[in-house]
């Protein structure tokens, strides 16, 4: 139980073009769900924490108009790079959690980032 | 606030012998604790958690990890090293209630040596 679905896994686009990540809970119901970045050899930077129908609560630093999140319901919230450039290329991860801060966040399997 | 420090941002031990990762975390409230391992490429795997209930904790794999709260540790150990435990392993911590965000250590990277 508790899966985490990501799609895709790996994406290459070109610089300036805009890029859709989406994370879906197969098996539950995500209360809240978490995107999270990270670079090589490096630990999660979180960028934002989504609530089913509210709007996202970015992390300080993290460009809202740039990184498009939304949580459309309980079991898909997806991450859209706007305009992205070859500095956006990036491990994106997202993770979704059942509860309050004592259930455990499942995560997807993340989302290889490639802006040529 | 809350942060969580892992020592030693790379293990190296033989086959069999013991692995131990290193946790400590800093907390103004009761701390949820977990450990989670990422495999290259892939999302991170739950291994464990600590909720304020039985302090030593067993998760999967034959990891386990105690919490300490006069130490302010949560670290993680496995007796007998596999070469499948070759992996970025995460300790994380997250706040009670009112306080959803998880905050993760920098990761250990554990090599197992042949």
């Amino acid at each position: 139980g508790a899966v985490v679905s990501q799609h895709p896994s790996w994406v290459i686009c070109k610089s300036g073009t805009s890029v859709k990540i989406e994370c879906r809970s197969l098996d539950f119901q995500a209360t809240t769900m978490f995107w999270y970045r990270q670079f090589p050899k490096q630990s999660l930077m979180l960028m934002a924490t989504s609530n089913e129908g509210s709007k996202a609560t970015y992390e300080q630093g993290v460009e809202k108009d740039k990184f498009l999140i939304n949580h459309a319901s309980l079991t898909l919230s997806t991450l859209t790079v706007t305009s992205a450039h070859p500095e956006d290329s990036s491990f994106y991860i997202c993770s979704a959690r059942q509860g309050t801060g004592s259930s455990p966040l499942h995560f997807g399997n993340g989302t290889r980032l490639t802006v040529t | 606030a809350q942060s969580v420090t892992q020592l030693g941002s790379h293990v190296s031990v033989s086959e069999g012998a013991l692995v131990l990762l290193r946790c400590n975390y800093s907390s103004s409230v009761p701390p949820y604790l977990f450990w989670y391992v990422q495999y290259p490429n892939q999302g991170l795997q739950l291994l464990l958690k600590y909720t304020s209930a039985a302090t030593l904790v067993k998760g999967i794999n034959g990891f386990e990890a105690e919490f300490k709260k006069s130490e302010t540790s949560f670290h993680l150990t496995k007796p007998s090293a596999h070469m499948s435990d070759a992996a970025e392993y995460f300790c994380a911590v997250s706040g009670g209630s009112g306080t959803y965000k998880y905050i993760f250590g920098t990761g250990t990277r554990l090599k197992v040596l042949a």
